[in-house]
């Protein structure tokens, strides 16, 4: 069965700094894109990063470039998620997710509440 | 990086079919056949409704359909029941591999 379990979130002061964890199951990282999407309360959802299967294209909606960066470990089969220069519209619910073949994210992580304030 | 539009209501009676409609360009929902919908209850992740425009994921009711004209896409819903009360989004690929989704619709089952 395919899991996404998600961790790290948190409370964070502007400027600082949060790691985001998504440990898969059920399936490798080596043989799915993956993705990061959030929704600030409230609000849409918002795509923020995507990852290719070797770990070799990384892919960020602008507001984050130079800020966010994605990654993932395939030893220890976790996808990653580090921001920096956190900004208070960074506040969010973080979801990661796996894509079908066809750019649908077929699974979801459960969400980490990340929070940006002073 | 503008969100594809959505209405941000539909509503409708059960039994009855409503359609949402998600308009983008030529650069993300016109240019690709990878269109998706989500379904999200409060409190809950999203989950996949309709990938590449008009397939069903195993397990998604055949109430639920997707199709494409030009820059826009439609999720319809046929024989409306009262659990399909959720909110829905939209999203397509977008040219340099990035993905883009809608601003979301509400919907209301009267």
């Amino acid at each position: 069965e395919v899991q996404l379990v998600q961790s790290g979130g948190g409370l964070v002061q502007p400027g600082g700094s949060l790691r985001l964890s998504c440990a898969a199951s059920g399936f490798m990282l080596t043989t799915d894109w993956m993705a990061w999407v959030r929704q600030a309360p409230g609000k849409g959802l918002e795509w923020v990063a995507n990852i290719n299967k070797d770990g070799s294209r990384k892919y960020y909606v602008d507001s984050v470039k130079g800020r966010f960066t994605i990654s993932k470990d395939n030893a220890k089969n976790v996808l990653y998620l580090q921001m920096n220069s956190l900004r208070a519209e960074d506040t969010a619910l973080y979801y990661c997710g796996r894509y079908l073949g066809a750019f649908s994210l077929d699974y979801w992580g459960q969400g980490t509440l990340v929070s940006v304030s002073s | 990086q503008s969100a594809l539009t959505q209405p941000a209501s539909v509503s409708g009676s059960p039994g009855q079919s409503i359609t949402i409609s998600c308009t983008g360009t030529s650069s993300d929902i016109g240019g690709y056949m990878y269109v998706s919908w989500y379904q999200q209850h409060p409190g809950k992740a999203p989950k996949l409704m309709i990938f590449e425009v008009d397939n069903r994921p195993s397990g998604v009711s055949n109430r639920f359909s997707g199709s494409r004209s030009g820059n826009t896409a439609s999720l319809t819903i046929s024989d409306l029941q009262a659990e399909d009360e959720a909110d829905y989004y939209c999203s397509s690929f977008r040219s340099g591999d990035t993905v883009i989704f809608g601003g979301g619709t509400t919907l209301t089952v009267l």
